[in-house]
């Protein structure tokens, strides 16, 4: 099974700052990588599919990357709305799997 | 726009089973792949298996074969989770979600999901 490793577990930041999520994946998954936000009591949402391509809707703030076997996504410009945990999936194969999750705190 | 709408939440003691269903909205039902992730309370996300609505051809992860099955009712565009055997550490909330694309083999990311169903189990 590919396991993705995330970090750090939880960040916080000012609105205005740039931040970075990072997800490596145990194995090779070429772009097959999803980024979603969750806010409290809600269902995630997803932000970031095939690694970099962002989903309609989602603010051009948001940017991901792959190099290798690692995948980054970056906040650029901090926003109150995006508190909430953050989480990566990998869609290579079966089964697939989510990273433990980066808690996303505001200053 | 495209909706999925889980059935409400549901108590039941150990050794039970459960049935959560998920009514697709607003496009074609067997088009799309639809998962079952579930979150325990405080923790993250978990995958937990898939269902093909156009020939109803289902996946578990290993956790769950042999206490987890997937159906699919064509003629409402609903999917059904049922567990069996229910433990405590099944408490959890059950999301279904729209992955991808049955016909073009697409990868399978998220970009619809359920509101969520929340199970309980406790004697």
């Amino acid at each position: 099974d590919i396991q993705m490793t995330q970090s750090p577990s939880s960040v916080s930041a000012s609105v205005g700052d740039r931040v970075t999520i990072t997800c490596r994946a145990s194995q090779r998954i070429n772009t097959w990588l999803a980024w979603y936000q969750q806010k409290p009591g809600k269902a995630p949402k997803l932000l970031i599919y095939a690694a970099s391509t962002l989903q309609s809707g989602v603010p051009s703030r948001f940017s991901g990357i792959r190099s290798g076997t690692d995948f980054t996504l970056t906040i650029n410009g901090l926003q109150p709305e995006d508190f909430g945990t953050y989480y990566c999936q990998q869609a290579d194969s079966f089964p697939y799997s989510f990273g433990q999750g980066t808690n996303l705190e505001i200053k | 726009q495209v909706q999925l709408v889980q059935s409400g939440a549901e108590v039941k003691k150990p050794g039970a089973s459960v049935k959560v269903s998920c009514k697709a909205f607003e496009y074609t039902f067997t088009s799309y792949y639809v998962h079952w992730v579930r979150q325990a309370p405080g923790h993250g996300l978990e995958w937990m298996g898939q269902i093909n609505p156009s020939g109803g051809g289902a996946s578990f992860a290993q956790k769950f074969q042999g206490r987890g099955t997937i159906i699919r009712d064509t003629s409402t565009n609903t999917v059904y989770m049922e567990m069996s055997g229910l433990r405590p550490e099944d408490t959890a909330m059950y999301y279904c979600a729209r992955g991808g694309i049955t016909v073009a083999g697409t990868p399978n990311w998220f970009d619809a999901w359920g509101q969520g169903t929340l199970v309980t189990v406790s004697s």
